[in-house]
């Protein structure tokens, strides 16, 4: 069974730009979940998609958005680019919502710098 | 809100000592899961807790669920080099279960 998969895997954008990134879940799985890591805050929870509709969201600007489709590939788009969003953001999959006691699959991220 | 608490943030050992990592919640949980991320790779599921005062083993690595279910442990014993990682623990908030991760430790073994 192929794994989680997430593209680009590097991007490189400038302050003010926007980006999409694209999340493959494993097969059957309906849940996708996002998450933005770095060095000093550790995995900070983005937002959860589960049959095309949001439920849960993390603290994070409006600037970061998502969404999920009829496939269960998501996607998450953030606007505005500020510096502070160079990341690595990892994209999860599950069965039901992770924290309904489902483990999460994780893929390889996309290492977003914004200079 | 809940709170989530991880530690210790690092921890050094030399290569055969034991490491445990411990995780505390503000409020009773439904269940606990744990993660570990070598460095440059992705958080991978290693076992989820659901009852209280469970005990699972895998390997050299043993898994606790508090009796109250507000505490958690993750022990190794006699480390490997390959057990270098940081370890998060990941726990339910709200009444949607959004899946939150605590700080993690990061584990360093000298060989």
């Amino acid at each position: 069974k192929a794994g989680v998969t997430q593209t680009p895997r590097y991007l490189i954008k400038t302050r003010g730009q926007q980006v999409t990134l694209s999340c493959s879940p494993i097969s059957g799985h309906r849940s996708v979940s996002w998450y933005q890591q770095t060095p000093g805050q550790g995995l900070q929870f983005l937002f959860e998609y589960f049959s095309e509709t949001q439920r849960n969201k993390g603290n994070f600007p409006g600037r970061f958005s998502g969404r999920q489709f009829s496939n269960s590939r998501s996607e998450m788009n953030v606007s505005t680019l500020e510096l502070g969003d160079s990341a690595l953001y990892l994209c999860a999959s599950s069965l039901g919502l992770a924290g309904r006691s489902y483990e999460q699959y994780f893929g390889p991220g996309t290492r977003l710098t914004v200079t | 809100g809940q709170q989530v608490m991880q530690i210790p943030q690092y921890q050094h050992v030399q290569e055969g000592e034991d490491f445990t990592t411990y995780c505390n919640s503000s409020t009773t949980l439904s269940n606990i899961q744990w993660y570990k991320q070598r460095p440059g790779g992705h958080p991978v599921f290693l076992i989820q807790l659901v009852k209280s005062g469970e005990v699972k083993k895998q390997k050299r690595l043993t898994f606790q669920f508090g009796e109250a279910k507000k505490n958690s442990s993750l022990h190794i014993t006699a480390t490997q080099t390959t057990d270098v990682g940081t370890y998060f623990c990941a726990l339910p908030v709200g009444s949607n279960y959004k899946l939150t991760f605590g700080k993690g430790t990061l584990l360093t073994v000298n060989p």
